[in-house]
């Protein structure tokens, strides 16, 4: 079971801003371990849209950003476009889990 | 360009096995860690492996410990997951990622495969 938790679903309009939450806890995110976020477009793998809390790799478009605070993080994506109606998921390390990396439990993104 | 293409998927029954594989390109699987990712039919990703880069460290989800067996080949730039006892929630497709530092707790995956489905079923 995931133990970063995401909302199941956020939608705006073309051109809103929608942000994505996971929650995590002391253990994760709290114990300052780095968080990161992925993209899904539907029928294809994953894809990398924001490491280390807030960095875009090349390619990403600065209409995505991602934060960090306490226990959680977020998600932002500004001018939402057509494009970006996806599945989207966080990630980071849980130190009560042996070796083990975590993924939040997903957040569908529906462009109205 | 950087690449991961998994195979070795397909219909197995209850308690059957099956070994993935992962063809890595572009880069030397030999410097870094990887990892097995999977996501069940219309649900989310879930972590089931990694290997250090010379395989001495491994590190499994609970729920394939002592079933699931990954391991490497870096002079084939290879990476596998020998998967025994399976199960019906073993269903899914089975990414391999590379872990984009060597500090494992700090680390992110990317690239990702395209994915292998395995299906488990009578």
């Amino acid at each position: 079971q995931s133990v970063l938790t995401q909302p199941p679903s956020v939608s705006g309009a073309p051109g809103q801003r929608v942000t994505i939450s996971c929650t995590g806890s002391s253990s994760n995110i709290g114990a300052d371990y780095d968080v990161h976020w992925y993209q899904q477009l539907p029928g294809t793998a994953p894809k990398l849209l924001i490491y280390g809390n807030i960095n875009r790799p090349s390619g990403v478009p600065d209409r995505f950003s991602g934060s960090k605070s306490g226990t959680s993080a977020s998600l932002a994506i500004t001018g939402l476009q057509a494009e970006d109606a996806a599945d989207y998921y966080c990630q980071s390390y849980d130190s009560s889990l042996s070796g083990s990396k975590v993924f939040g439990t997903g957040t569908k993104v529906t462009v109205l | 360009e950087v690449q991961l293409v998994e195979s070795g998927g397909g219909l197995v029954q209850p308690g059957g096995s099956l070994r993935l594989s992962c063809a890595a390109s572009g880069f030397t699987l030999s410097s870094y860690w990887m990892t097995w990712v999977r996501q069940a039919p219309g649900k989310g990703l879930e972590w089931v492996a990694n290997i250090n880069q010379d395989g001495s460290e491994k590190h499994y989800v609970d729920s394939v410990k002592g079933r699931f067996t990954i391991s490497r080949d870096n002079a084939k730039n290879s990476l596998h997951l020998q998967m025994n006892s399976l199960r019906a929630e073993d269903t899914a497709v089975y990414y391999c990622a590379r872990d984009r530092l060597n500090i494992v707790f700090r680390s992110w995956f990317d690239p990702w495969g395209q994915g292998t489905l395995v299906t488990v079923s009578s």
